[in-house]
């Protein structure tokens, strides 16, 4: 059964740097997502890409982040220069195939810690 | 604003009994609810949803818009039924894919 993978599975990196995670979606999906969960709270809805624009964005998907689809099969979600408080757990997920759209699949999840 | 609130943080019951994860949600237009479930260590999993109205290894949740609640029900609890349980909320339709909103999460643990 297809799913969507996500690398890295944990990234650390110091406060004021770039850090790209990185995502490949189940390949007939349209919709593409961006979620975060900061330790011991929920997980939170960052951004939707579909087409190739930004759908809906969340307060939180400030200028400090963007995301992209450079090619057929990767979804990128960039945050250009990190905080303390990015560290989290993001989740990528993708929904549009027999499932319909509204039925997301999630990746594993990339542990970003920002020291 | 759209909101899921899960009440429970952990939920213990013993192998057997019955379980109930409660899961209200506040919404102004049609709701489309779901329950993710994450076992230990591995990604979010879709359980249900309310439109398909099916059981899913032993699970049922019905939407009631009254009390606006979409709560998960099992009745005989078993041990791999341990795990981290998020209600979510999809919504509003929008032509470019809708965002979940989710919930604190319940941990249900089974014991034996």
């Amino acid at each position: 059964e297809p799913e969507v993978t996500q690398t890295p599975s944990h990234q650390v990196t110091q406060m004021g740097q770039e850090v790209i995670l990185r995502c490949v979606p189940i390949s007939n999906h349209l919709y593409f997502y961006w979620y975060r969960q900061i330790l011991g709270q929920k997980v939170e809805f960052l951004v939707s890409f579909y087409n190739n624009e930004i759908s809906e964005k969340s307060e939180i998907f400030d200028d400090q982040f963007s995301v992209e689809r450079p090619d057929g099969s990767n979804f990128t979600l960039k945050i250009r220069s990190t905080k303390l408080e990015d560290s989290a757990m993001y989740f990528c997920a993708s929904s549009g195939g027999t499932g319909g759209k509204d039925t997301q699949y999630f990746g594993p999840g990339t542990r970003l810690t920002v020291l | 604003a759209q909101r899921v609130t899960q009440p429970e943080k952990l939920l213990s019951v013993f192998k057997g009994a019955p379980v109930e994860l409660k899961c209200n949600y506040s919404y102004s237009g049609s709701p489309e609810l779901f329950w993710y479930v994450q076992y230990s260590r591995q990604r979010l999993q879709l359980l249900l949803r309310h439109i398909s109205r099916e059981s899913i290894k032993g699970f049922t949740a019905d939407l009631n818009k009254g009390e606006t609640s979409f709560h998960l029900k099992k009745p005989f609890a078993q041990e791999e039924d341990s795990a981290m349980y998020y209600c979510a909320l999809s919504g509003p339709v929008g032509g470019g894919g809708n965002k979940l909103t989710f919930g604190t999460g319940t941990q249900l643990k089974v014991e034996l």
